[in-house]
């Protein structure tokens, strides 16, 4: 068990339809990351959030964003959903932020989403 | 930009038999190389990681990696494979382009251990 949790576990939904998917970091953690992992594109950084604040971005379509909050958990949001946006959605935490970080992610088990 | 190749799609190896799952890697300044692993329906586990210092780096379950400048490698070695070692296997690089931490990994190895 890594100490990052993700909620919920699976998810199915309709095109069109907009999902939240949450995450809690390891305790002391202030860096959260979401990754999309598909077939087709395999393991994609989308998003990094430090202490609330967005700290680099991936390849991240517009119909998704993602925030930090006070308490540290996040929360990635999905609208418009197409049939392509069916995934695992995993999210990371590590201790510190960026440039001189060496630190590691630690994953927790992903959301899988289904787009029907 | 930073990136991993994993040249295997799959390796089968016998159980106690040395296993490895090959990387190379592409970087600009000093690389930060990461091993994880993921087991069918579970999140990626962290296995080791090289940031400086040692060539040889150990990590959990008796996974080792070898870290090699002039041939820009990082493998992942095992001395006696187990069939739980069964899983998918990803190198992955550290990217701070933009002020981030982001990971890049490569497409994936699956491990196949068979009695």
């Amino acid at each position: 068990d890594s100490g990052v949790t993700q909620t919920p576990k699976h998810l199915i939904t309709a095109t069109g339809q907009r999902v939240t998917l949450r995450c809690s970091p390891r305790s002391g953690d202030l860096s959260v990351y979401w990754y999309q992992q598909s077939l087709d594109q395999g393991l994609q950084f989308l998003i990094q959030y430090y202490n609330g604040e967005e700290r680099a971005k991936g390849n991240i379509l517009e119909r998704f964003s993602a925030q930090q909050f006070p308490d540290l958990h996040s929360e990635l949001n999905l609208s418009s959903l197409e049939l392509g946006d069916s995934a695992l959605y995993f999210c990371a935490s590590s201790v510190a932020a960026g440039i001189s970080s060496t630190d590691t992610q630690y994953f927790g088990p992903g959301t899988r989403l289904t787009v029907l | 930009a930073q990136s991993v190749a994993q040249p295997e799609d799959q390796v089968n190896v016998a159980e106690g038999n040395p296993l490895t799952v090959k990387c190379t890697y592409s970087v600009s300044g000093n690389p930060y190389l990461f091993w994880y692993v993921q087991y069918p329906n579970r999140g990626l586990q962290f296995l080791l990681k090289y940031i400086t210092g040692d060539n040889l780096v150990k990590g959990s379950y008796g996974f080792e990696a070898e870290f090699n400048k002039s041939q820009t490698s990082f493998h992942l070695k095992k001395p006696s494979a187990l069939v739980s070692d069964s899983a998918l296997y990803f190198c992955a690089v550290r990217d701070g382009t933009g002020g981030g931490n982001k990971l890049t990994f490569g497409t994936g190895t699956q491990l196949k251990v068979e009695l």
